[in-house]
This record gives C-alpha cells, sequence and structure tokens, in this order.
C-alpha cells in the first residue's frame, strides 16, 4: 500500500488478555518506530527498529511489551496480560532511510486498544 | 522536567491572525526540530523540520529555532477554520527516535 497500515484499528481486551497489533510500513522503508499515545498526550516512543534488528527498546514500558520484526518489514508489537493502564493509541511510524537528520517519519492511523 | 515541553492550549485565534506555538526542549544535544499536525483522531503529520538557528518559510508556515535558548516555534499566518489541530513539537536526540512534547491544541475561529 502507499501508506503504514496498522491492524487492527481498535481492539477491546479483557485485563490479562494478551494482544498483538500489527504494522505494515511503507514498502522499502529501513526504520521502523513504534509509540503509545495516551489521551490528551503527545506519543511517547516504546521501540525503534532499523531493519529486523531493534536498536532501541528503551521505552518499552515492562516486560509485559515484546515487538519484533523479523524479516525486516512487517512489525507485531505484543502486551502481554494487559492492564487498564495499557489503554492507548499505539501508533507505528516508518522512514526511509536510517540515520539521516531530517528523515520524515510517516505515521499510520494507529491501533487504538481499550482494556476493560 | 520533560525533555520537550508545550503549553497544552487550546490557543483560540480569529480566523485570518497570526497563531504562534512555542516549544522548549531540555538536551542541548538535540539536532533537529519537528512539528506535526494532529487532527482529532489522526495520525500526525509533518508541517516542518528545522535544525539551523534562525527562520524557515514554508507557505503560511513559519518555524523559528534558537538552540542557545533551547527554543523552538511556530508561526501559522493567515489562520484558518482548517488549521484547528493539536501541534506537536518533536525534537530528534541522540540515534533516530524523536520525542514529542504534548501538544498544543490550536482553535481558529471564524
Amino acid at each position: 500500500g502507499a501508506g503504514v497500515s496498522q491492524s487492527p484499528r481498535y481492539k477491546v481486551a479483557k485485563r490479562g488478555q494478551d494482544v498483538a497489533l500489527r504494522c505494515d510500513p511503507i514498502s522499502g522503508h529501513v526504520s521502523l518506530f513504534w509509540y503509545q499515545q495516551a489521551l490528551g498526550q503527545g506519543p511517547e516512543f516504546l521501540t525503534y527498529f532499523q531493519n529486523e534488528a531493534q536498536l532501541d527498546k528503551s521505552g518499552l514500558p515492562s516486560d509485559r511489551f515484546f515487538a519484533e520484526r523479523p524479516e525486516g518489514s512487517v512489525s507485531t508489537l505484543k502486551i502481554q496480560r494487559t492492564q487498564q493502564e495499557d489503554s492507548a493509541v499505539y501508533l507505528c511510524a516508518s522512514r526511509r532511510g536510517s540515520r539521516r537528520i531530517t528523515g520524515e517519519l510517516f505515521f499510520g492511523e494507529g491501533s487504538r486498544l481499550t482494556v476493560l | 522536567q520533560k525533555e520537550v515541553e508545550q503549553n497544552s492550549g487550546p490557543l483560540s485565534v480569529p480566523e485570518g491572525a497570526i497563531a504562534s506555538l512555542n516549544c522548549t526542549y531540555s538536551d542541548r544535544g538535540s539536532q533537529s526540530f519537528f512539528w506535526y499536525r494532529q487532527y482529532s483522531g489522526k495520525s500526525p503529520e509533518l508541517i516542518m523540520f528545522i535544525y539551523s538557528n534562525g527562520d524557515k518559510e514554508d507557505g503560511r508556515f513559519t518555524a523559528q529555532l534558537n538552540k542557545a535558548s533551547q527554543y523552538v516555534s511556530l508561526l501559522i499566518r493567515d489562520s484558518q477554520p482548517s488549521d484547528s489541530a493539536t501541534y506537536l513539537c518533536a525534537v530528534k536526540r541522540g540515534t533516530d527516535k524523536l520525542i514529542f512534547g504534548t501538544g498544543t491544541r490550536l482553535q481558529v475561529f471564524p
């Protein structure tokens, strides 16, 4: 597709359930980012991939959060044993290059997770 | 202190006026600075980036950067109701990640 595609767009989970959120970046984009955006807040960095390598996972809030990008294209963000505080929009973004000072991030529409 | 600070607003301006959005950052090592616009329920989209001190103009938008004061701003001239959105300031630090502020909600009224 032409843009970053995320699925599902909406997910309702019961507390304690595991969820998986998928991101399909723009074809050929090397860099992929996951952000978490709570209501009324700016996006908070979670993790970053360059191709299949996860170069920075400093933003993952706990060991319940796990991300992968095994073939350097599609990425999955997995949240285990979801808690109510995990409720947020999870944004995926991709960028064509890797270490470009002004490279633009292209965001997907996000996956809105609600944990009951 | 948050790494990127913005006034959450809302900032209300009449149509045709200049809207001025401000952002401060704490890390002097920050290299480049971005303004994203986010409509309600939508994803952020890039408006402008700046990495040199001074002004950078693009149509109705002007970004201003003052690294000594650790301050970046966005001016929107001839504001339109369609400019009503949340404006996110982002700072590129370290390797490649962007750090975002909480955003300023702009309302342009007819």
